[in-house]
């Protein structure tokens, strides 16, 4: 079986661009979340999927932050413009409702200067 | 506001022995306990899920325990190996709604030979 994919695997950028990572999921899975993990830190729930709508994205800084989940398989998170305090790695999850694990992705690592 | 404490200092034992690492929980009443593995550079691993009405879950040699009263779970590695060292990651799950993991810190587990 697969697992979740990302990418890209690195990226760095300068404040105020934009980005955006990918997410593919393990097949199946109906529910998609997008965590941002700061160094020295636990992931951070930034968005939660189910299917192609949005359960939680209580703390997505929306101002800045966006991501969608278009035909309920795919993702994809946007930053613009990002911000200093934005470098982190962007984890990508996945689970199904059989299971309460979450299956994670490798991460973006991103910098910004 | 909830918080979840695991130990910041990383923790060293010798080959052979028990690792046994903390999580503790204020202002939250879990109904499930995860705890994931996270190498450096990758995304976390579930390793065992423990709900509230479980005191003990063992697989292999891991060990868990789920204490609701003293807000507190335990995790233990028996017969430690240097394949071991990790960081290991305790989350909370309310059990009610969506599925939303809330994650620990961290503790950072270092076996040496």
């Amino acid at each position: 079986e697969a697992g979740v994919a990302q990418s890209p695997r690195y990226k760095i950028i300068e404040k105020r661009q934009s980005v955006a990572f990918w997410c593919n999921p393990i097949s199946g899975h109906a529910t998609l979340y997008w965590y941002q993990q700061i160094l020295g830190q636990g992931p951070k729930l930034l968005i939660q999927f189910q299917n192609n709508g949005v359960v939680d994205d209580s703390q997505l800084p929306k101002d800045r932050f966006s991501a969608e989940r278009l035909k309920g398989v795919d993702s994809t998170l946007k930053i613009q413009p990002a911000k200093l305090e934005d470098s982190a790695v962007y984890l990508c999850a996945s689970s199904s409702s059989a299971l309460r694990e979450q299956f994670f992705g490798p991460g973006t690592r991103l910098t910004v200067l | 506001s909830q918080k979840i404490e695991q130990n910041s200092e990383a923790l060293n034992i010798q080959e052979g022995k028990t690792a046994t690492l903390t999580c503790n929980y204020t202002n939250y009443s879990p109904a499930y306990l995860q705890w994931y593995r996270q190498d450096p550079g990758r995304g976390p691993v579930f390793l065992l899920l423990i709900r509230e009405n479980e005191k003990e879950k063992r697989k292999e040699r891991l060990k868990v325990t789920f204490d609701t009263t003293l807000k507190q779970s335990l995790f233990h590695i028996t017969a430690s190996q240097p394949a071991d060292s990790a960081t290991y990651l305790c989350a909370l799950d309310r059990g009610t709604g969506f599925q939303k993991l809330v994650f620990g810190t961290g503790t950072r587990l270092l076996v040496s030979p």
